[in-house]
């Protein structure tokens, strides 16, 4: 198994749908980021969970909401998104929230119609 | 406002050496980062950077300058599998990582 797992790898969703994201990590980390990457742009960090609690919260609109129930696992609840929305949204997770040495997952490529 | 600077596109020729460069202004440094994320994979940490001068890790190399704010990723003897996008990011005076947009490398036969 890989360190940091991500499902779906790929989602289509209309701007009515609910949706979720999970990761997984296997790493024995204490925290845990969902970040976006939008193509030829800079990683934008979105959320940060350290020992489960959410520590970081960039502003994002509340359409994105996560869940993190335990030090291994993060979801990213999605509700009523706009086609600007659609990016790579990256799960990574690292032994403390101010370590850069993050373990990324692959990605989930999300399109939103 | 803070800034990472790279280029956007660089190509190269296998078997040969190119240099990435990476120039910053932050608020604060605790350190530079180089990461590597090939099409449709997660990026992966490649090297760290606090002090000024050179590390080597392989054929990858990664050197600082604190006082001009640079940074430049060195790749020697370039293979076909080393066409990825390689992220610069510093770590500011807070401790939040700031991120490049990335260079994508292209190495062609």
């Amino acid at each position: 198994e890989t360190g940091v797992t991500q499902t779906p790898r790929h989602l289509v969703m209309g701007m009515t749908n609910k949706k979720s994201l999970k990761c997984e990590q296997h790493l024995g980390h204490n925290a845990m980021y969902w970040y976006k990457q939008s193509a030829k742009k800079p990683l934008e960090l979105m959320f940060v969970y350290n020992f489960k609690e959410q520590t970081e919260n960039n502003s994002v609109p509340s359409r994105f909401s996560p869940e993190c129930p335990n030090s291994s696992h993060l979801f990213l609840h999605l509700h009523t998104l706009q086609p600007e929305d659609s990016a790579l949204y990256l799960c990574a997770s690292s032994q403390e929230d101010q370590s850069a040495k993050l373990f990324f997952g692959s990605g989930t490529q999300l399109s939103v119609l | 406002g803070q800034n990472i600077d790279q280029p956007t596109e660089m190509t190269a020729t296998e078997g040969a050496i190119v240099q990435i460069n990476c120039t910053y202004q932050t608020s604060g440094f605790n350190g530079l980062f180089w990461y590597q994320q090939h099409a449709g994979e997660a990026p992966t940490f490649l090297s760290y950077n606090v002090l000024d001068g050179l590390e080597e890790k392989g054929r990858f190399s990664s050197f600082l300058s604190r006082s001009k704010g640079y940074s430049y990723l060195l790749l020697k003897e370039l293979q076909m599998k080393d066409s990825a996008s390689y992220l610069c990011a510093v770590m500011d005076s807070n401790y939040q990582l700031i991120w490049g947009a990335g260079t994508k490398l292209i190495i062609k036969p």
